[in-house]
């Protein structure tokens, strides 16, 4: 069975700055995804990026970015120039490759930005 | 843009009552799944269901839990009867399947609002 990890309970950042949260996964599959969420106060489950694991080039969605190491299952979020509303619970999440496949969630980071 | 929907928003029951949580898929979606989220703790899977059937379900989701696709459109979550520890967020998810928008490396699932449950 495939786990995710998020070692980070809580980050902070200061406005403007860039962060970069963890997290590591094991499976002995060689085909899936690998994804982000925020969760906002709100709580509605927002995809942030996404990554599928044959790729070798890193994701990129805006200010949002990731360093996938396959050979190590790991595969960080950066944020760059954080913003107030970048304030949420990130999820990292993994995904076997074949439709209809659940999603499996690490235990999430809340991240603070701070003005 | 096409989102799923949820009803209600939140839902407050006695404990041994029967609720039914209500989502909309998007339209042309074939995949449908149910998640919980217990305040504070991560996402979990509750079942996957395809082509009008369960196609995998988790431990959580035991003899109390059902689900079923009544009507082409709407895609349920009952539980017959509740429990305290049953009090969590409920996640309704879609995803569109091959051949879809974006084609097949989509395989994104797009997630609704969420249904709040609390049992009394």
């Amino acid at each position: 069975a495939q786990t995710v990890t998020q070692s980070q309970p809580e980050m902070s950042v200061q406005e403007a700055e860039t962060v970069t949260l963890s997290c590591t996964y094991d499976t002995s599959e060689n085909n899936y995804y690998l994804f982000w969420y925020k969760q906002p106060p709100s709580r509605q489950m927002i995809l942030v990026i996404r990554q599928e694991a044959y790729k070798q080039q890193n994701a990129t969605e805006n200010r949002f970015s990731v360093n996938f190491q396959k050979a190590a299952k790991s595969f960080s979020l950066k944020i760059s120039d954080s913003q107030l509303g970048d304030t949420a619970m990130y999820f990292c999440a993994f995904m076997n490759m074949e439709y209809g496949n659940k999603l499996v969630f690490g235990a999430g980071t809340i991240l603070r930005v701070k003005s | 843009e096409p989102e799923v929907t949820q009803t209600p928003s939140h839902q407050v029951t006695q404990m041994g009552q029967e609720v039914i949580l209500r989502c909309v898929p998007i339209s042309n979606h074939l995949y449908f799944y149910w998640y919980r989220q217990i305040l504070g703790q991560k996402v979990e899977f509750l079942v996957s269901f395809y082509n009008n059937e369960i196609s995998e379900k988790s431990e959580i989701f035991d003899d109390q839990f059902s689900v079923e696709r009544p009507d082409g459109s709407n895609f349920t979550l009952k539980i017959r009867s509740t429990k305290l520890e049953d009090s969590a967020m409920y996640f309704c998810a879609s995803n569109g399947g091959p051949g879809l928008a974006g084609g097949p490396l989509r395989n994104e699932q797009f997630f609704g609002p969420g249904t709040r449950l609390t049992v009394l």
